[in-house]
C-alpha cells in the first residue's frame, strides 16, 4: 500500500493566485480529514469526508477555501485568492469508522509570497 | 472551544534518562487520548492510545491519563536520541465523533 498521497510536496505561489492541494486516501479508508499546521497554531482540523461526504467544515477558515471529495480515491483542497497567511503545512489523512489511528501523508508546504 | 494544550518545550533530556511529556484537556468529558510523534519535516504517526485512567505501557512508552485532573501524560524510558522529535497530544471530545483535536505539540531533544 502506498499510503496517502499528496501533491505537490511544495508550492510556491504569488499572493491572489488559486492554489489546489490534491490527496489520494488510502484505499478501504472511509473518513479523510484536512489539517493546516503551523508553529504558532499546530495542527488544525479544516474539515473532514465520511464517505466522500462533508461532515464537518467548522474549521475551515473563511469562504476562500473550498474542499471537495468527488470519489472515494480523490479530494482537493482549494485557496482562492490565496495570501500570505495561508502560508503553511497541509496535511491530508485517512482513517476508517472509529479508529483514531490516521495515517497521514507526506504534506503540502505551502508559501504564499 | 474544546482544546488540548502542551508546553512547547524544548524538553531536553540526556540519553537514558525518562523523558515526561504532559498535555491538559479542557473538556471533562473527554473520551479518548492519543500521542502522536512528528520528527523534523515528517508527517505524525501514531505511537499511543488510551482510553481510561490508569497507565498504558507499551515498551519503553507509558501513558497516563487522570480524567479527575484532566491531563494525560507520556513516559518515555531510556530515552535514545532517536527519540528525538515533536509529541503531539490529541482527543476525542465528547459529540465530536471521529474528529481528533490535537494540541501544538512538544519538542523533545535527547542529548548524547
Amino acid at each position: 500500500d502506498a499510503g496517502v498521497i499528496q501533491s505537490p510536496r511544495h508550492e510556491v505561489t504569488e499572493m491572489g493566485q488559486e492554489v489546489t492541494l490534491r490527496c489520494k486516501p488510502i484505499s478501504g479508508h472511509d473518513y479523510l480529514f484536512w489539517y493546516r499546521q503551523t508553529m504558532m497554531r499546530g495542527l488544525e482540523l479544516l474539515i473532514y469526508f465520511n464517505n466522500n461526504v462533508p461532515i464537518d467544515d467548522s474549521g475551515m477558515p473563511e469562504d476562500r477555501f473550498s474542499a471537495k471529495m468527488p470519489n472515494a480515491s480523490f479530494s482537493t483542497l482549494k485557496i482562492q485568492p490565496s495570501e500570505p497567511r495561508d502560508s503553511a503545512v497541509y496535511f491530508c489523512a485517512s482513517s476508517w469508522e472509529g479508529n483514531y489511528g490516521y495515517t497521514f501523508g507526506s504534506g503540502t508546504r505551502l508559501t504564499v509570497v | 472551544q474544546k482544546e488540548v494544550e502542551q508546553n512547547s518545550g524544548p524538553l531536553s533530556v540526556p540519553e537514558g534518562a525518562i523523558a515526561s511529556l504532559n498535555c491538559t484537556y479542557s473538556d471533562r468529558v473527554s473520551q479518548s487520548f492519543f500521542w502522536y510523534r512528528q520528527y523534523s519535516g515528517k508527517s505524525p504517526e501514531l505511537i499511543m492510545s488510551i482510553y481510561s485512567n490508569g497507565d498504558k505501557e507499551d515498551g519503553r512508552f507509558t501513558a497516563q491519563l487522570n480524567k479527575a485532573s484532566q491531563y494525560v501524560s507520556l513516559l518515555i524510558r531510556d530515552s535514545q536520541p532517536s527519540d528525538s522529535a515533536t509529541y503531539l497530544c490529541a482527543a476525542v471530545f465528547w459529540g465530536t465523533a471521529s474528529k481528533l483535536t490535537f494540541g501544538t505539540g512538544t519538542r523533545l531533544q535527547v542529548t548524547l
